[in-house]
């Protein structure tokens, strides 16, 4: 079946703008991550939902990044306000259950200019 | 809360030979996971291997194997018979199986291993 998917690939956006970054989960996986890569940083978890709850959101950097689920499907990241150190490769992860093998999507790169 | 360290940015490895990657941890739990991830440059991160910290036999998954050292927190990589296709960063992750959760992964900072034909 599909894997995860991500959209958009690339986005670039000025600095102080608003972007929301989707992420859709293998069909039936009830949980759902998303994590951050950057040059600087690394690879840093934001945020864990099961179902539309988010247990853990406790990697979130600030209080411009939120993030939602529904339909215990789709999620999305939304940034606020963005910051040029918001840029990197935001992915997104599912698993069939919580504690369940992490699939990866491709990720979204993220320019703030 | 747990570190995970990897202190070979870089390595590089003849085809068809073996390497070792090295991975390093710290935590306090007694019941935790770790895993391998291959990243390509399509930026997909896949999963190698995985290892449960209360399995002392090391886990195999065919030319990928694991030095698990439970009591030095050490992770080692082995790939043997290297192929073009595993040139990728490579990273080394720990996720907690003591909280219910507690499902994040932490990751090491990866090595970028380049195959020389």
């Amino acid at each position: 079946g599909a894997g995860v998917s991500q959209s958009p690939s690339n986005k670039v956006t000025e600095k102080g703008k608003d972007v929301e970054l989707r992420c859709d989960p293998i069909s039936g996986h009830t949980a759902l991550y998303w994590y951050r890569q950057s040059l600087g940083q690394g690879l840093e978890f934001l945020i864990y939902f099961q179902g539309n709850s988010a247990p853990d959101k406790s990697g979130l950097p600030s209080d411009r990044f939120s993030a939602e689920r529904t339909g215990g499907s789709v999620s999305t990241l939304t940034i606020q306000r963005t910051q040029q150190e918001d840029s990197a490769v935001y992915l997104c992860a599912s698993s069939r259950v919580s504690r369940g093998e992490q699939f990866f999507g491709p990720g979204t790169r993220l320019t703030v200019l | 809360a747990q570190t995970v360290t990897q202190s070979q940015p870089e390595m590089s490895v003849q085809e068809a030979e073996t390497v070792t990657l090295s991975c390093t941890y710290d935590t306090s739990e007694s019941d935790y996971y770790l895993f391998w991830y291959k990243q390509p440059p399509s930026r997909q991160m896949i999963l190698v291997i995985r290892q449960e910290a209360y399995k002392q036999q090391n886990a195999t998954e065919n030319r990928f194997s694991v030095n698990f050292q439970k009591a030095a927190k050490s992770f080692s990589l082995k790939i043997s018979d290297s192929q073009l296709g595993d040139a990728a960063m490579y990273f080394c992750a720990y996720r907690s199986a003591m909280n219910f959760g507690n499902e994040k992964l932490t990751f090491g900072t990866g090595t970028r291993l380049t195959i020389i034909p």
